[in-house]
């Protein structure tokens, strides 16, 4: 399809393992964002791409977190020795333009992480 | 600190009726505003926007009014329909920002 593809959707991990959470943004999206969305809360930032330099990493929880996206297209947020309050749905977003100033950001369905 | 706030968890409706959800923002950098729908198991989809310059902006059933000076806005769905039930995410973000902040949402229930 034409949209943000996340995968994988669910995944459940038992507490200390690594795991890796893909996105495929929109084809020629220069922006790529993570949020992270808590049971009852809105998305809170995590990274930003634009292209393949990662310009913002200030949401991040913790060094435990880490995000790439080598070629300016594919992403992966990578969380190692997962702890319990890591349980959330991951969103990735994709815009065409630089920046989110105009905030029109395109997302994917979310990867829901529970930890075990 | 929350720099957007949408203080109404949830909101029930008539349907036909008019939807009026609200937020609040603290930071007065911000100067594009956003509401974005949320169905469950599926991510938010932009819905209208509305630059600091104008006070309104109207999109079919949605209007968006914008009260600078009081860091206000509001969206507006009328009439409202059993398709508008779902979760209305208000946000945030500035030429000199590079992320959206969101609110925590307002769950509206259109009733048949």
């Amino acid at each position: 399809g034409a949209g943000v593809s996340q995968s994988p959707r669910y995944k459940v991990a038992k507490r200390g393992q690594d795991v890796a959470l893909r996105c495929d943004p929109i084809s020629g999206h220069v922006s790529l964002f993570w949020y992270q969305q808590a049971l009852g809360q809105g998305p809170e930032f995590l990274t930003y791409f634009q292209n393949e330099a990662q310009l913002d990493k200030s949401g991040l929880p913790s060094d435990r977190f880490f995000a790439e996206r080598p070629e300016g297209s594919v992403s992966t947020l990578k969380i190692q020795r997962t702890q319990q309050e890591d349980s959330a749905v991951y969103l990735c977003a994709s815009s065409l333009q630089a920046g989110a100033h105009t905030g029109e950001l395109f997302f994917g369905e979310g990867s829901r992480l529970t930890v075990l | 600190d929350q720099q957007v706030k949408q203080n109404s968890p949830s909101l029930s409706v008539q349907e036909g009726r008019i939807s009026i959800l609200n937020c609040d923002y603290t930071n007065s950098m911000f100067d594009y505003f956003l509401w974005y729908k949320k169905y469950p198991a599926e991510g938010p989809t932009f819905l209208i926007s509305i630059s600091s310059i104008k006070d309104k902006n109207e999109d079919g059933r949605f209007t968006v009014f914008l009260n600078k000076s009081a860091k206000h806005l509001s969206l507006h769905i009328v009439p409202s329909q059993p398709g508008d039930s779902a979760v209305y995410f208000c946000a945030a973000s500035g030429t000199s920002y590079d992320k959206v902040i969101f609110g925590p949402g307002t769950s509206l229930s259109v009733i048949p």
